[in-house]
């Protein structure tokens, strides 16, 4: 069970490159996230998608995109990287419980990302 | 005022001794609450939840949570050395997006 897959782990971006991250979970979760962390700061929300087939901006939505593939998989694109888009970005998965009360979010590896 | 707010830390505390680590939040409709260790260089990990005005303990670990004064706390009792991490108050909406403070790192000195 290996919970929470993002891919790559590190990746160097020139000013103008496009990537995307990819991120997969096998918990058979309902939503997902994905999340940028900047030194000593908290994690912000950039997009998140609380079933199939939808998605939804979080709190940092410009300079990405985003594709709920199937249930599993969830990737976030970058189409013209920025210097301010270096960070830390995790992906994570959770399951909604009763009353639609979301449990608690399990996340990726991360992926250490730097735009020169 | 920023949605969820932690203690601005670093918190220090010898081994042994109990750790508290404390968040507020401003929306009032907020209706689960968590918190997350993440060591250095790692991914969060989810140590506690708590849903209901109350105390919730785990092992060492007991989250407390009051709506009316929307204040939600953890406390870490006989720290360990391995206790050191930075603590993330997460708060979810009925929407099911979770926000997430910007953490209080805490330091168990031998």
């Amino acid at each position: 069970n290996a919970g929470v897959t993002q891919t790559p782990k590190f990746q160097v971006l020139k000013t103008g490159q496009s990537m995307t991250l990819q991120c997969a979970q096998d918990m058979n979760h309902n939503s997902m996230y994905w999340y940028r962390q900047d030194p000593g700061m908290g994690l912000r929300l950039i997009y998140y998608s609380a079933s199939e087939g939808t998605t939804d901006k979080g709190e940092v939505p410009n300079g990405y995109n985003v594709s709920r593939l199937n249930k599993r998989e969830f990737s976030l694109r970058l189409e013209s990287a920025a210097p301010s888009q270096t960070s830390v970005y995790f992906c994570a998965s959770s399951e909604s419980g009763g009353s639609r009360i979301v449990l608690g979010a399990f996340f990726g590896q991360g992926t250490r990302l730097t735009v020169v | 005022q920023k949605e969820v707010e932690q203690n601005s830390g670093p918190l220090s505390v010898p081994e042994g001794a109990i750790a508290s680590l404390n968040c507020t939040y401003s929306d009032r409709g907020s209706q689960s609450f968590f918190w997350y260790r993440q060591y250095s260089g790692k991914s969060p990990e989810l140590i506690m939840f708590i849903y209901s005005n109350g105390d919730k303990e785990d092992g060492r670990f007991t989250a407390q949570l009051n709506k009316a004064s929307q204040y939600v706390s953890l406390l870490i009792r006989d720290s360990q050395p391995s206790d050191s991490a930075t603590y993330l108050c997460a708060v979810n909406t009925n929407a099911g997006k979770s926000t997430f403070g910007d953490g209080t790192t805490l330091t168990v000195k031998p």
